[in-house]
């Protein structure tokens, strides 16, 4: 099957930094990539729809100044947590549509001291 | 959001035992898939159902589609320790995936 990367796999931050993930596909061009948010012992929540050439649809409750997704590319879309906090500290799973199916990164995850 | 809702929410069960989810969901889907996490790891994707579908296989695996219950189930049979992991059903309704809250499957040796 087709295979999405991420970048980097895990990232340590202070509180007051930005940190961004990169979520590339590597043998496909997605003009939709999806990137998702999960907590410890949670499920993934759906955080935002990232299009290639366009602004990113965001889910009921997620910040978009917050959380900046810029899609620049067919091959990658990257998201930005901007003046992290303890409580972003998460695991990042990205996806990307290739035709009919959906792949998913491996994740990052990220810690915000 | 949230779409699919599964249940138990964990399970242990002894090796060699079938383990059996269920997963409900709320709106129309074209398919309904289901994807194994080891903890503290990214996604694998077990299994796809299509909404015309309601059973299928996959080696020790069967999963079965209710459309008219909005329900699913994830039927993995012999299980072995490896098996441990969280399950999820996830759904496809408006071209976004979304996913259940998951069961924690623990084989207990």
């Amino acid at each position: 099957g087709a295979v999405v990367s991420q970048h980097p796999s895990w990232v340590i931050c202070k509180s007051g930094t930005s940190v961004k993930i990169e979520c590339r596909s590597l043998d496909f061009q997605a003009t939709t990539m999806f990137w998702y948010r999960q907590f410890p012992k949670q499920s993934l929540m759906l955080m935002a729809t990232s299009n290639e050439g366009s602004k990113a649809t965001y889910e009921q409750g997620v910040e978009k100044d917050k959380f900046l997704i810029n899609h620049a590319s067919l091959t990658l879309s990257t998201l930005t947590v901007t003046s992290a906090h303890p409580e972003d500290s998460s695991f990042y799973i990205c996806s990307a549509v290739d035709g009919h199916e959906q792949y998913f990164g491996p994740g990052t995850r990220l810690t915000v001291t | 959001s949230q779409q699919g809702e599964e249940d138990p929410q964990a399970l242990s069960i002894q090796e060699g035992e079938n383990a059996t989810m269920n997963c409900s969901y709320k709106t129309s889907i074209n398919n309904l898939q289901w994807y194994r996490q080891n903890s503290g790891r990214g996604l694998v994707h077990l299994i796809l159902i299509r909404s015309n579908e309601r059973e299928k296989h996959s080696g020790r695996l069967r999963v079965t589609l209710d459309t008219s219950k909005k329900s699913s189930s994830l039927l993995i049979t012999a299980s072995r320790a490896a098996d441990t992991a969280s399950y999820f059903c996830a759904t496809d309704g408006e071209d976004k995936i979304i996913f259940g809250k998951g069961t924690r499957l623990h084989i207990l040796p």
